[in-house]
């Protein structure tokens, strides 16, 4: 069966400060792994995908994603954050089912 | 192109109350499924349709029955409403092909139970 971990409920973080929420996953083979993003009274909009090759892949807004084998995570991240990434954020895995498991979110505040 | 499209967006109930969900996509995609949200617990899956004519239970169906009425539109309905079913539900569709596990979703229908 597949899971996802994402350690962190919330993360605070200073506008122009760097951004890294956390995903592990459980799963037998190479999974196909995405990150969404949900902003307040929303519904969830894709920010990236891996499904095989670069393990570094790029989204929308700025964001990108590191697939680590060796630590089953997928870790996304973005340089600079901006007031308007407030929001809260899935990390989601699949096996081929096309079902997606996902984490419980983590919730992104960021100070001015 | 609206997408994924949901109404309500917001309803009240009252226990014991029935009602229906609905949602409909634009997108010819052939996959269709409802999640509901609730705080600390992520999404999770109620049910889904791989194809037009089939449905299929998720995690957690019990209490909720599907429809899906043709390639664009899936229902979800609530035949005995309780309170434990105050959420809120999404519906999500995927294209067929390479794309199938990207997810496009819906802004959500907001479900209070009294």
């Amino acid at each position: 069966a597949q899971s996802v971990t994402q350690p962190d409920i919330h993360i605070t973080v200073s506008e122009g400060a760097s951004l890294e929420l956390r995903c592990n996953y459980s799963y037998g083979a190479t999974p196909y792994l995405f990150w969404y993003v949900q902003s307040p009274g929303q519904g969830l909009q894709l920010l990236l995908k891996y499904f095989s090759g670069d393990t570094l892949v790029q989204g929308i807004k700025g964001f990108e994603a590191e697939f680590k084998r060796s630590q089953s995570s997928f870790n996304l991240r973005k340089p600079s954050v901006h007031w308007s990434d407030a929001a809260e954020y899935f990390c989601a895995v699949e096996g081929g089912s096309y079902i997606p498991t996902f984490g419980r979110g983590t919730s992104l505040i960021v100070h001015p | 192109n609206a997408g994924v499209t949901q109404t309500p967006k917001f309803q009240v109930l009252k226990t014991g109350q029935s009602m229906t969900l609905q949602c409909a996509q634009d997108m010819n995609h052939n996959s269709m499924y409802w999640y509901r949200q609730d705080p600390g617990m992520g999404l999770r899956l109620i049910y889904y349709s791989a194809s037009e004519g089939t449905t299929d239970k998720g995690e957690v169906p019990n209490g909720y029955n599907v429809s899906r009425l043709n390639k664009r539109e899936f229902s979800l309905r609530l035949e005995s409403a309780a309170p434990s079913q105050t959420s809120v539900y999404f519906c999500a569709s995927s294209a067929p092909g390479p794309q199938a596990y990207e997810q496009y979703f819906g802004p959500g229908t907001r479900l209070t139970v009294t």
